[in-house]
């Protein structure tokens, strides 16, 4: 079945830090792949996107590429902040599945000062 | 200004209970979503709406019962409330399939 699995978290890091969260995917077909962030207490916010192969998604410093090969994409930001603190949850949709977005379980990012 | 918008963001109550949660998006798309939060954080759909049809139901208690008027509404009515539903709750919304979705506060359900 079609399947999304991100790193465990928590990820704790310190201000000015490199973070990569790691996602990779299982799909019949060709997904679209997308980032959200889910602040505390707020709801989820799109972050990025990519809609196919070797696509590069980019937004606020976060970026993420579209691997077919690896069947990943991974979530990279050179220099994280302490208002970066949140969930990042990994998704896919698939034309042929009237659109529901299918979640990885979220990691949690902790930034320190 | 709020382009997704559920009310209440928050609801507390009993066992046994029926309760509503109302969603209205404002950007004109066409397709609606429930989806729920659990205490892990994990988000599952529930269900989907296009154009007011129904289009996912994905093997949901009977208990819930999602009503869209029209397509910019989708409610969810849950009957018989138990422990076991508490979580948070989102509605979210897309112009079509296979793209993005805009994603509610959220309601956060705690039954008691």
């Amino acid at each position: 079945g079609n399947s999304v699995t991100q790193m465990e978290g928590p990820v704790t890091l310190s201000e000015e830090a490199f973070l990569t969260i790691n996602c990779t995917y299982t799909a019949t077909g060709y997904p679209s792949l997308f980032w959200y962030v889910q602040y505390p207490g707020e709801g989820l916010q799109l972050l990025l996107k990519a809609t196919k192969a070797d696509d590069k998604g980019s937004n606020k410093g976060f970026e993420a590429t579209y691997r077919k090969e690896t069947t990943s994409f991974h979530l990279e930001k050179g220099s994280v902040q302490v208002s970066d603190s949140a969930v990042y949850f990994c998704a896919l949709t698939l034309s042929s599945n009237t659109g529901k977005l299918i979640f990885g379980q979220g990691t949690t990012l902790q930034v320190k000062p | 200004d709020t382009a997704v918008s559920q009310t209440p963001k928050y609801l507390v109550t009993q066992m046994g209970n029926d309760k509503s949660i109302k969603c209205e998006q404002n950007l004109g798309h066409d397709t609606m979503y429930w989806y729920k939060q659990d205490s892990k954080k994990f988000l599952k759909i529930m269900f989907s709406y296009n154009n007011k049809e129904l289009i996912i139901n994905e093997t949901v208690p009977n208990r819930f019962s999602p009503k869209s008027p029209d397509k910019a509404h989708l409610n969810l009515h849950i009957n018989s409330l138990e422990l076991g539903d508490s979580a948070v709750y989102f509605c979210a919304s897309s112009p079509m399939t296979n793209t993005e979705a805009f994603f509610g506060q959220g309601t956060r359900l705690t039954v008691v």
